[in-house]
């Protein structure tokens, strides 16, 4: 079945310090790779995605995500983390023949000052 | 800019009462969705639709039906409230292909007493 793994529940960094967060995916075919934010209150806001061609994606808030077909691995990462990262963040995986998004569980982002 | 905007923030019901949860977008997006999301267990889908008067299920539809009357307008039914319904609910939308970028509103906040 397909499935998309967060391993991290909960993720606490200093402000500036650098950050990934991991997504694992299991797909039989090519995926389209999704990172979303949900900051706290509100809705999900598409960070960036991967469909094909460069395997290094840049998002906006000065995210970028890296697809490892080897790895089944889409992590996100973030060099200088800001305060107002502090959100959940949701990873998710699609094909071109399904119908519908998988989303990972979430990972909740921390940031102290 | 895009918007999907619910019809309320947050809502209280009781148990067995019908409770009606609507979405609207105003981007001319063939498909919506609507989605559970519950700590945890990230984002479920419950139904979605595809174009005015079709739907289809999705991961979760017991207890819930919808209706799509219009292209902008998305609702999610609930017969009969449970407590277990308790729950944020999130409504999206995306042109075209179903997997593509989703916009999600910001979501209803249910509480069934």
């Amino acid at each position: 079945a397909q499935s998309v793994t967060q391993p991290d529940i909960h993720i606490t960094v200093s402000e500036g310090a650098s950050l990934e967060l991991r997504c694992n995916y299991s797909y039989g075919a090519t995926p389209y790779l999704f990172w979303y934010v949900q900051s706290p209150g509100q809705g999900l806001q598409l960070l960036l995605k991967y469909f094909s061609g460069d395997t290094l994606v840049q998002g906006i808030k000065g995210f970028e995500a890296e697809f490892k077909r080897s790895q089944s691995s889409f992590n996100l990462r973030k060099p200088s983390v800001h305060w107002s990262d502090a959100a959940e963040y949701f990873c998710a995986v699609a094909t071109y023949n399904t119908d519908k998004l998988i989303f990972g569980t979430g990972t909740r982002l921390q940031v102290f000052p | 800019d895009v918007k999907v905007t619910q019809s309320s923030r947050y809502l209280v019901k009781r148990t067995g009462e019908k409770v009606f949860l609507e979405c609207v977008q105003d981007m001319d997006h063939e498909n919506m969705f609507w989605y559970r999301q519950d700590p945890g267990l990230g984002l479920r889908l419950i139904y979605f639709s595809y174009d005015v008067k079709m739907k289809e299920k999705g991961d979760i539809p017991e207890g819930y039906s919808v209706s799509r009357e219009k292209k902008e307008r998305f609702s999610l039914i609930l017969e009969s409230a449970s407590t277990n319904q308790t729950s944020m609910y999130l409504c999206a939308s995306s042109s075209v292909y179903r997997w593509e970028t989703q916009y999600f509103g910001p979501g209803t906040r249910l509480l069934v007493l």
